[in-house]
């Protein structure tokens, strides 16, 4: 059975300073992996995916995120960040079954 | 030049009624999805039909019935809602079966 954990519901960080969200996941396949965002009132957008190319995927924005299969991890990262940033991300898995599950999401804010 | 969009943008309704939800999608994508957000924000799939046909169909009531005249629309109609159909529910597409990548911004559904 496939699953997502996003281990934490809020993050804050300093304007300038890296982000890092975590995302875990539980698969039975190789999977596929997502990252989107929602800013407020606004409809879900792709950041990225990682679908068994390379292990390290550059998404928009300056984001990206490290596929680690010995650690079961795809924790998103970005150096430096900015105000517009702050909205909440999600993290998904899709494996073969064409399951798809949604992370509980982790809201993101920026401090000025 | 909107890439999924749906209508209506909100929706407010007496328990008991039938109401629809269309989405389009202008991108050439074979897959369509559809989405219900809780109010915690957990986004969960409902269905997802590629060139028409029903690929997957999580365990939803069967109040709920997708219509799919062609891949590049795939409405939502809903009899008999209820109090807990109230949410925000996403159209989403795809080129293929990893996963959706465009999201229309959303249907917030009030039901009285």
């Amino acid at each position: 059975a496939q699953s997502v954990t996003q281990l934490d519901s809020h993050v804050s960080v300093s304007e300038g300073t890296p982000v890092l969200l975590r995302c875990n996941y539980s698969s039975s396949y190789s999977p596929s992996l997502f990252w989107y965002v929602q800013h407020p009132n606004k409809g879900l957008q792709l950041l990225l995916k990682y679908t068994s190319a390379a292990t390290l995927v550059k998404g928009i924005n300056g984001f990206e995120a490290e596929f680690k299969k010995s650690e079961t991890s795809f924790h998103l990262t970005k150096p430096s960040a900015h105000m517009s940033d702050a909205a909440e991300y999600f993290c998904v898995v899709s494996d073969r079954d064409d399951k798809i599950i949604f992370g509980k999401g982790t809201r993101l804010h920026i401090l000025p | 030049d909107t890439a999924v969009s749906q209508t209506p943008k909100y929706l407010v309704t007496q328990m008991g009624n039938d109401k629809s939800i269309k989405c389009e999608q202008n991108l050439g994508h074979d897959t369509m999805y559809w989405y219900k957000q809780d109010s915690k924000k957990f986004l969960k799939i409902m269905f997802s039909y590629n060139n028409k046909e029903l690929i997957i169909n999580e365990t939803v009531p069967n109040r709920f019935s997708p219509k799919s005249p062609d891949k590049a629309h795939l409405n939502l109609h809903i009899n008999s809602l209820e109090l807990g159909d109230s949410a925000v529910y996403f159209c989403a597409s795809s080129p293929g079966l990893a996963g959706a990548e465009y999201f229309g911004a959303g249907t917030r559904l009030s039901v009285l």
